[in-house]
């Protein structure tokens, strides 16, 4: 069964402080996986797609990176209102549908 | 990327009452799919809604208790049925977007259900 655990539940950082979110993983072939920001009371805001080992992509502080096992959501010089619940999936090649971790809560302080 | 609208974006309902939520998509997509997301988990996908067919289901969601409707491209919706406390959720709605070198998946604001 396709399972994705994300690491730490939360993180709580100075502004400035960069850091790193988990997701480790296991599908039986992956199609893709997927990290969306998700503040609170709205639908996640897609930020970023991966394919293959080796893959990286960026989006302003943030940068994403796959492995076989696993991604990191890098997060550069955070600031404030970088703080939202970053969520991590993953889309088998034999189903539509994905599989959600369980997020990591990000806090930046000022 | 794809602009999703949802109805109601949230409600408050008593016990053994039935909601109807409206997904609307600015373009045409072939698939969409219904998310459930209780307090502080993560989201679930309770079915997949194909124009033109029956919702497909995941386990543990019945159409008994979660119909779903898909008359065009660009709409659905999805109703919970004989609410109990347990449904309270917020219910998500979303939309694919296959590329030549990319898949996305996009979602809606949500609807906040409440059950009293």
């Amino acid at each position: 069964e396709d399972q994705v655990t994300q690491s730490p539940e939360a993180l709580r950082l100075q502004e400035g402080e960069s850091s790193s979110l988990n997701c480790s993983y296991t599908v039986s072939g992956l199609r893709g996986l997927f990290w969306y920001r998700q503040d609170p009371g709205k639908g996640p805001e897609f930020l970023f797609t991966l394919y293959s080992a080796g893959e990286e992509k960026e989006k302003e502080r943030l940068k994403a990176t796959l492995t076989k096992k696993e991604s990191f959501l890098h997060i550069t010089a955070p600031k404030p209102e970088d703080s939202a619940t970053y969520l991590c999936a993953v889309q088998a090649h034999n189903n539509n549908d994905m599989r959600f971790g369980a997020g990591t809560r990000l806090t930046v302080k000022p | 990327s794809a602009v999703i609208s949802q109805k109601p974006s949230r409600d408050i309902c008593q016990r053994g009452t039935s909601l109807t939520i409206q997904c609307q998509v600015d373009s045409q997509v072939t698939m969409m799919f219904w998310y459930r997301q209780q307090p502080g988990q993560s989201l679930t996908l309770i079915a997949t809604a194909n124009q033109g067919s029956e919702a497909t289901y995941e386990s543990g969601f019945v159409i008994d208790k979660f119909p779903i409707s898909r008359p065009n491209l660009t709409f659905s919706t999805l109703t919970v049925s004989n609410m109990s406390p347990e449904d309270s959720s917020i219910y998500l709605c979303s939309v694919d977007r296959p590329g030549p070198n990319s898949y996305e998946q996009f979602f809606g604001p949500g609807t906040r259900l409440t059950v009293l």
